[in-house]
């Protein structure tokens, strides 16, 4: 069956940066996109980008240009979301998510989601 | 960037009752529709795509309907399982980017 793991929970401080990571088994890693979309606490959601494993080309969300990247090792099927510049209000889950997709192509929605990872920022 | 906005913002209903969640669009949104359910402590589960496809593995009683800027999920009747938070989420063809709504909450009554 499909599942997506994530890391564990971090605290950082303001201004530092952290790297979550998304093991995918179950399914070849490189047939789907793979989203981040974080949660802050008591909030809704926010998609932050995707990223397509198989050629390692990446969208992000305007909001979180220049401030998040996205990478993959293919070799472990594992998805990294990197958020530098920390502030407190980064403070949030944050899941990694595989894109519905048939036929070849997308369908807009997430299917499969990891358990979350909660970043803390605080001083 | 298309907003959004989801009613109610919660929704007190009994087991066995019919639930009617809405979701509008600020402008019209293309057939990348979907809806979500939460509980506490977990990650969303996937309902419903392309407006009004079931995902795999989801009770017949969740049904999705609407089409340019308005939407809605209906929950034939409540089981006691149901009983979490809705969320709304489409998908822009240009830019590519992904927006959920605010999120209905259906508690128990």
């Amino acid at each position: 069956q499909v599942q997506l793991v994530q890391s564990g929970a971090e605290v950082k401080k303001p201004g530092a940066s952290v790297k979550v990571s998304c093991k995918a088994s179950g399914y070849t890693f490189i047939d789907y996109y793979m989203h981040w979309v974080r949660q802050a606490p008591g909030q809704g959601f926010e998609w932050m980008g995707w990223i397509n494993p198989n050629s390692g080309d990446t969208n992000y969300a305007q909001k979180f240009q220049g401030w998040v990247t996205m990478t993959r090792d293919t070799s472990i099927s594992t998805a990294y979301m990197e958020l530098s510049r920390l502030r407190s209000d980064d403070t949030a889950v944050y899941y990694c998510a595989t894109e519905l997709a048939a036929g070849g192509s997308e369908l807009g929605a997430f299917d499969y989601w990891g358990q979350g990872s909660l970043v803390i920022v605080s001083s | 960037e298309i907003v959004l906005t989801q009613s109610p913002a919660t929704l007190s209903l009994s087991p066995g009752e019919r639930a009617t969640l809405s979701c509008r669009a600020s402008q019209s949104v293309s057939r990348y529709l979907a809806w979500y359910q939460q509980k506490p402590g977990q990650a969303p589960r996937l309902l419903i795509y392309d407006a009004s496809n079931r995902a795999t593995g989801i009770p017949a009683r969740f049904s999705g309907s609407g089409s340019g800027t308005d939407f809605t999920l209906t929950i034939s009747s409540l089981e006691p399982e149901d009983f979490a938070i809705y969320y709304c989420q489409q998908r822009s063809n240009w830019p590519p980017t992904f927006t959920f709504g605010p999120g209905t909450k259906v508690d128990i009554k």
